[in-house]
């Protein structure tokens, strides 16, 4: 089956510094990835939608200069948290649409990126 | 209101119980749902998609009441290896919060 393969699957960095999460569809091209971001004991909150070739659409209340996202190929999507701070850990998971079930979309997820900031 | 809704449990259920869970939804113009399954500090995978006529896929039932806006997640003879979080989710990409299953001895 299709696999999306995330990484760094953690990291660790000093508050202040930039951290950069790539997401890549291997076997199959994504026009389409999306973000998200899950705290501890919460959902998947959508964070932005990335499109290849274009600029990324983002969700209410994510902030896209502090969130940087480039999808400069049809398999890979990056996503740069710039200026990290503490409030900034949390579990990074990206996901592309690999199939459909009654027309709607299904997705495959990466295996995340835990980031904890200093 | 949050969009979907859950229980986020935990459900403790000893194994071989039969258990189920739902899911609300807010918006009435969804049109596909589904359940996932999240391991913890894992990704979540697609566990079954959900039909306006109920499916079956071994000891999982989903099933969809379009009437009252929720969907269900019904597992039987639960296995220790069914303990995990299930999150539903609605299309437009909104998730759940999860149901958090922990089976038992």
């Amino acid at each position: 089956g299709a696999v999306v393969s995330q990484h760094p699957s953690w990291v660790i960095c000093k508050s202040g510094t930039s951290v950069k999460i790539e997401c890549r569809s291997l076997d199959f091209q994504a026009t389409t990835m999306f973000w998200y971001r899950q705290f501890p004991k919460q959902s998947l909150m959508l964070m932005a939608t990335s499109n290849e070739g274009s600029k990324a659409t983002y969700e209410q209340g994510v902030e896209k200069d502090k969130f940087l996202i480039n999808h400069a190929s049809l398999t890979l999507s990056t996503l740069t948290v710039t200026s990290a701070h503490p409030e900034d850990s949390s579990f990074y998971i990206c996901s592309a649409k690999t199939g459909s079930l009654s027309g709607a979309n299904v997705l495959t997820f990466g295996a995340g990126s835990r980031l904890t900031v200093l | 209101r949050k969009e979907v809704e859950q229980d986020p449990g935990p459900f403790n259920v000893p194994e071989g119980a039969t258990v189920a869970f739902n899911c609300t939804y807010s918006n009435s113009a969804s049109q596909s749902f589904f359940w996932y399954r999240q391991d913890c500090r894992k990704e979540p995978k697609l566990l079954m998609s959900v039909y306006s006529s109920g499916n079956e896929d071994g000891r999982f039932t989903a099933q969809l009441n379009r009437a009252s806006q929720y969907i269900s997640l019904l597992i039987r003879d639960s296995k220790l290896s069914d303990s995990a979080t299930y999150l539903c989710h609605a299309s437009k990409l909104t998730f759940g919060t999860g149901t958090r299953l922990q089976v038992t001895l």
